[in-house]
């Protein structure tokens, strides 16, 4: 199964860029990338999805290199409100392996 | 999308008794999921709960300890049996939607336990 590894915990600022990255160097031909956002006392949240190259939906953008060994999450301008835990995970075969995320801690 | 709906929210239990987690889903899916979060920690899965068919258990979890029902296409129960404090958790129900590596997951808001 492929493995995710990602930062602990992350510090930013209200209005700055914050890009993840997550490494999944045995990712497998078929597999997608996607990530996930979870605030306390709720189940996580689907961010966004990508297989290569760039993905960019509304919330977030997801970039991709040609190697698909790692992929980088990139939230614009966050917000106090997006303090959360990300995780970045590889779906195979429908089943979700979760690894530890990254602990987003968001300061004004 | 799907909208998940678990009960109870949350529940203090005593050690040795049992507790059965229900999760009800806004439309008919073929596998519903059942993951555990202990505190401070990140989602480990249960077991793929298929209707009409035995759930598949992961490595480290049985059926005797977490027995999960699913009778129909939108519910399913989980239980978790003989609690004991390292049972304290948060339990998640969580259904997907589309194909096999492109799917996106819906969860529950989860149940927290608490045993005492």
């Amino acid at each position: 199964l492929a493995k995710t590894t990602q930062p602990i915990s992350m510090d930013s600022y209200e209005g700055q860029e914050v890009n993840i990255t997550c490494s999944h160097n045995n990712i497998a031909t078929n597999d997608y990338i996607t990530w996930y956002q979870q605030f306390p006392s709720q189940g996580p949240r689907f961010i966004i999805q990508g297989y290569k190259t760039k993905v960019t939906n509304e919330v977030a953008s997801l970039f991709i290199p040609a190697d698909r060994k790692s992929s980088t999450l990139s939230l614009p301008r966050v917000s106090l409100s997006d303090t959360a835990v990300y995780y970045c995970l590889v779906n195979q075969g429908g089943k979700l392996i979760f690894g530890q995320g990254t602990e987003l801690s968001v300061k004004p | 999308s799907a909208v998940i709906s678990q009960k109870p929210s949350r529940d203090i239990c005593q050690r040795g008794t049992s507790l059965t987690i229900q999760c009800q889903v806004d439309s008919q899916v073929t596998m519903m999921f059942w993951y555990r979060q202990q505190p401070g920690q990140s989602l480990t899965l249960i077991a793929t709960a298929n209707q009409g068919s035995e759930a598949t258990y992961e490595s480290g979890f049985v059926i005797d300890k977490f027995p999960i029902s699913r009778p129909n296409l939108t519910f399913s129960t989980l239980t978790v049996s003989n609690m004991s404090p390292e049972d304290s958790s948060i339990y998640l129900c969580s259904v997907e939607t589309g194909r096999q590596s492109d799917t996106e997951a819906f969860f529950g808001q989860g149940t927290r336990l608490t045993v005492v």
